[in-house]
């Protein structure tokens, strides 16, 4: 079974700075797809990043981008210029690529990001 | 675009009750899922469909149970209530192809008292 871990419960960084949160995964499969996923206090799941296992080149999506490793099975998530909004927890999650079934997303446990103004 | 719809977004039960959250979507999904939340535990997945008339278990069934009529609807649903289910539960649907993500509904934050 595939497991992610965040090792960081929570993270702390002044408006303005760069964050980067952590997750490291465990799979013995080579298709797979990871995901970053942001959780405001509103409580709706919101995607923020997607990676996908056979590409090298690491996903950015305007402030927020990832440093991909396959082969140490990590995946970080970047948040330059922290911005008030960005508050919330984030979620790493991982799918595994099969092409047949449901392929439920399994998700870390998440890091509490707080900014600090 | 409504996306993925749940229903209710608060309820408080008692021991034993039963209840169904309701869930839609109107995005032609394939697939959709439950998911509940507990506080430090990250998401754990309940039940999935891959598409109407098909169920199956996820990581954490016990004392829940679903159907899927339609492709829009996935009801869950809680027949005894216990303590253990107070939590936030997150419907959610994609489509087939792994490299989407998934939609998630609102929630529904359910105590059982």
């Amino acid at each position: 079974a595939q497991t992610v871990t965040q090792s960081q419960p929570e993270m702390s960084v002044q408006e303005a700075e760069t964050v980067t949160l952590s997750c490291t995964y465990d799979t013995s499969e080579s298709d797979y797809y990871l995901f970053w996923y942001k959780q405001p206090p509103s409580r709706q799941m919101i995607l923020v990043i997607r990676q996908e296992a056979y590409k090298q080149q690491n996903a950015t999506e305007n402030r927020f981008s990832v440093n991909f490793q396959k082969a140490a099975k990590s995946f970080s998530l970047k948040i330059s210029d922290s911005q008030l909004g960005d508050a919330a927890m984030y979620f790493c999650a991982y799918r595994l690529y099969s092409g047949g079934g449901a392929d439920g997303l399994t998700f870390g446990k998440g890091t509490h990001l707080i900014i600090q103004p | 675009n409504a996306g993925v719809t749940q229903t209710p977004k608060f309820r408080i039960l008692k021991i034993g009750q039963s209840m169904t959250l309701q869930c839609t979507q109107d995005m032609n999904h394939n697939y959709m899922y439950w998911y509940r939340q507990d506080p430090g535990m990250g998401l754990k997945l309940i039940y999935y469909s891959v598409g109407a008339g098909i169920t199956d278990k996820g990581e954490v069934p016990n004392g829940y149970n679903v159907s899927r009529s339609t492709t829009e609807d996935f009801p869950l649903r809680l027949e005894l209530a216990a303590p253990s289910q107070t939590s936030v539960y997150f419907c959610a649907s994609s489509y087939s192809q792994p490299s989407y993500g998934y939609t998630f509904g609102s929630g529904t934050r359910l105590t059982v008292v």
